[in-house]
This record gives C-alpha cells, sequence and structure tokens, in this order.
C-alpha cells in the first residue's frame, strides 16, 4: 500500500503562478523527499526534509513538514513551462530497513505557457 | 561523479518469454539498490532492494525475481512474463548510510504481449 497519498492528482496553472501540492502518510518517518518525474522518465530528487525541520527552501521550492497531522506541502513559485511534469513525496520510515522510500501516486502538473 | 546505468530502455516481449533488466552504477562503491515498478499513470511499487552482492529482499510476492551479482549490478528477471509484468521499471541507487535520498536511473518500459 501507499504510504504517501498527493493531493491533488493533477493541477494546471498558467506560468507564473505558484503550485501546491500536498502529501499526507500514516506511519512515523526520518524524513520525507518530493521528486520530479518528466513524462517516460527516471525520477529525479528534488528536496529531503528530515522529521525534526518545519520548512525548507531550495530555490523556487519551498516544503512544510507537519509530523503532528503527517503532512507535508510542496509550493513551487514562479511556475515555468519547464515545471510541467509529475511531483511524488516519498517517505523513509523509522521502521524501514536499507533506506527504503515508499512513493505516493504523484500530482500531475501543467503548467500552461 | 556517480551515474546509474539501466537497459534496455524499450522492450516488447511475448507471455511466457524470460526477461532481463541490467542496471549498473558507477562512481560509488557498496551503493543500496533497489528495483521499483510504475503503473501507467500511478506511483512507484517497490519490487526489491539490495544492501550487499547476494542480499536480496523482495517486497511483494510476484513473477520476477533479482540478482546482485557484483557490487554495482542489479538484474532483475523473469523465466516467463506475464500481461500483468508490463509496465515502466525503474533501477535507483543510493548510499550506504546516508540519508535515503534516491537517484533513478531511466527505466525500461516493458510490454508484454
Amino acid at each position: 500500500s501507499q504510504q504517501g497519498e498527493e493531493d491533488p492528482q493533477a493541477l494546471s496553472i498558467q506560468e507564473g503562478e505558484n503550485a501546491t501540492m500536498n502529501c499526507s502518510y500514516k506511519t512515523s518517518i526520518n524524513n520525507l523527499q518530493w521528486y520530479r518525474q518528466n513524462s517516460g522518465r527516471g525520477l529525479v530528487h528534488l528536496i529531503l526534509i528530515r522529521s525534526n525541520e518545519r520548512e525548507k527552501h531550495s530555490g523556487r521550492l519551498r516544503v512544510t513538514l507537519d509530523t503532528s497531522k503527517k503532512s507535508s506541502s510542496l509550493l513551487i513559485t514562479a511556475s515555468r513551462a519547464a515545471d510541467t511534469a509529475s511531483y511524488f513525496c516519498a517517505t523513509a520510515s523509522r521502521r524501514a530497513a536499507g533506506n527504503k522510500l515508499t512513493f505516493g501516486g504523484g500530482t500531475r502538473v501543467l503548467v500552461k505557457p | 561523479s556517480q551515474t546509474i546505468h539501466q537497459w534496455p530502455a524499450t522492450l516488447v516481449q511475448p507471455v511466457g518469454s524470460p526477461l532481463s533488466l541490467e542496471c549498473t552504477v558507477e562512481g560509488t562503491s557498496n551503493p543500496n539498490l533497489y528495483w521499483y515498478r510504475q503503473a501507467a499513470g500511478r506511483g512507484l511499487q517497490l519490487l526489491f532492494y539490495s544492501v550487499g552482492i547476494g542480499q536480496i529482499s523482495s517486497e511483494v510476492p510476484q513473477n520476477l525475481s533479482a540478482s546482485r551479482p557484483q557490487d554495482r549490478q542489479f538484474i532483475l528477471s523473469s523465466k516467463k512474463l506475464l500481461l500483468s509484468d508490463s509496465g515502466f521499471y525503474l533501477c535507483a541507487w543510493s548510499g550506504n548510510g546516508g540519508t535515503g535520498e534516491l537517484f533513478f536511473g531511466e527505466g525500461s518500459r516493458l510490454t508484454v504481449l
């Protein structure tokens, strides 16, 4: 079963707007990560937030983590057409061996020029 | 720098035929290695992971097997493919003892007819 579930499943915005997507998970985690996948390609790591962190920034990306609600959000500011992709959250469970990550179903983002 | 190679990129196979997908990592030693499968428009399902040569953990019962004959080589196999084995297969590696960030290959798209 999926540990993380993203919301919304799909998002369509105009270039320049912000895109926000959310992720909920079920068990205690060591960290939560966000990945990006262009159509038909492998996933690329975007950002990692540890369980003792609440917010993290990387360029136009802002990630928040609320461990009491078991949820995270990814904000992409000033979106560009090149941001069109699927975005996945992934959790590293405290109880999982081997650095295993459990991925959610992803949010498909379309940025219209 | 580290690189990951996965091949073949595309494969069309008849039901009942064998399968071999290969993945190699360069520029690192003793990585954790993973095989994920992604159904169309869905998230990733962890199939196998390995923390060392000859050490394979299976996450879900299935028609597939994995082997790690060398430190940086990970192979996904099947003796007889089923229609349900169709999908996008992704190999990934992470540093042993790292934070768990995964580095993905470009994927292998398998169609079983």
